[in-house]
């Protein structure tokens, strides 16, 4: 059972385009959501990320969109560069006695072109 | 500082052979995270070190696969004897702490293969 879905699996967007990345949730003990941005050859790096007590956090070019009550996050890539062609991942933190999980989308490959 | 560095970076075995992956993590980082993707899907946690010590392995899949963190340094997961569903991509991870603010940071991955 994926306790964190994410969509598209693929997305290409043009230079200057806006790029947004969905995911939802089903559990509510989730107490923070990471994205991250992984290059090939890479692994998954920390990009932004955002707690539930907070609608929009915002990050230069990317920004987090959080609605709590619908269990839905989402990441907006504002003026995509061809830079930014990489898989994004989505992710749920919890914390549980003495440790913390975190649970992560299935991706989404993101091709900006020029 | 040196990241997180993992070897080898791909492995390529029959079915039915052993594979022993490591993970040196950042230095001072007590807190030592495997997890695996498999094509195109959600990269999955395996399990958590504190130091030595394994915090959860619940997402380890079976009793093929250990992990060992000696002295609370680097790490190894073996998988023996191997699966062809073994195959896909293994991260490791590490963090100073383990609050929802101390940031993982991720190796490259081993991609394995097996045949």
């Amino acid at each position: 059972q994926q306790q964190v879905k994410q969509s598209p699996q693929s997305l290409i967007v043009q230079k200057g385009g806006i790029s947004i990345i969905n995911c939802a949730y089903e559990n509510t003990a989730f107490d923070y959501f990471p994205w991250y941005q992984q290059f090939p050859g890479k692994g998954p790096a920390l990009l932004i990320a955002i707690r539930p007590d907070v609608s929009e956090k915002k990050e230069g070019r990317f920004t987090i969109s959080f609605n709590k009550s619908a269990k839905q996050f989402s990441l907006h890539i504002m003026d995509s560069q061809p830079g930014d062609s990489a898989t994004y991942f989505c992710a749920a933190s919890i914390q549980y006695t003495g440790r913390r999980a975190l649970t992560f989308g299935s991706g989404t490959r993101l091709q900006v072109q020029p | 500082e040196a990241g997180v560095t993992q070897f080898p970076s791909h492995s390529v075995i029959e079915k039915g052979q052993t594979v022993t992956l490591r993970c040196d993590p950042i230095s001072g980082h007590d807190n030592l995270y495997w997890y695996r993707r498999v094509m195109g899907k959600e990269i999955k946690f395996l399990l958590h070190f504190v130091k030595e010590s394994k915090q959860d392995e619940s997402g380890m899949p079976n009793n093929r696969f250990l992990a060992e963190r000696t002295g609370g340094t680097y790490s190894t997961l073996k998988v023996q004897p191997a699966e062809l569903e073994d195959s896909g991509v293994y991260f490791c991870a590490s963090s100073q702490g383990w609050s929802a603010t101390d940031t993982q940071y991720f190796g490259p991955g081993t991609r394995l293969t097996v045949l």
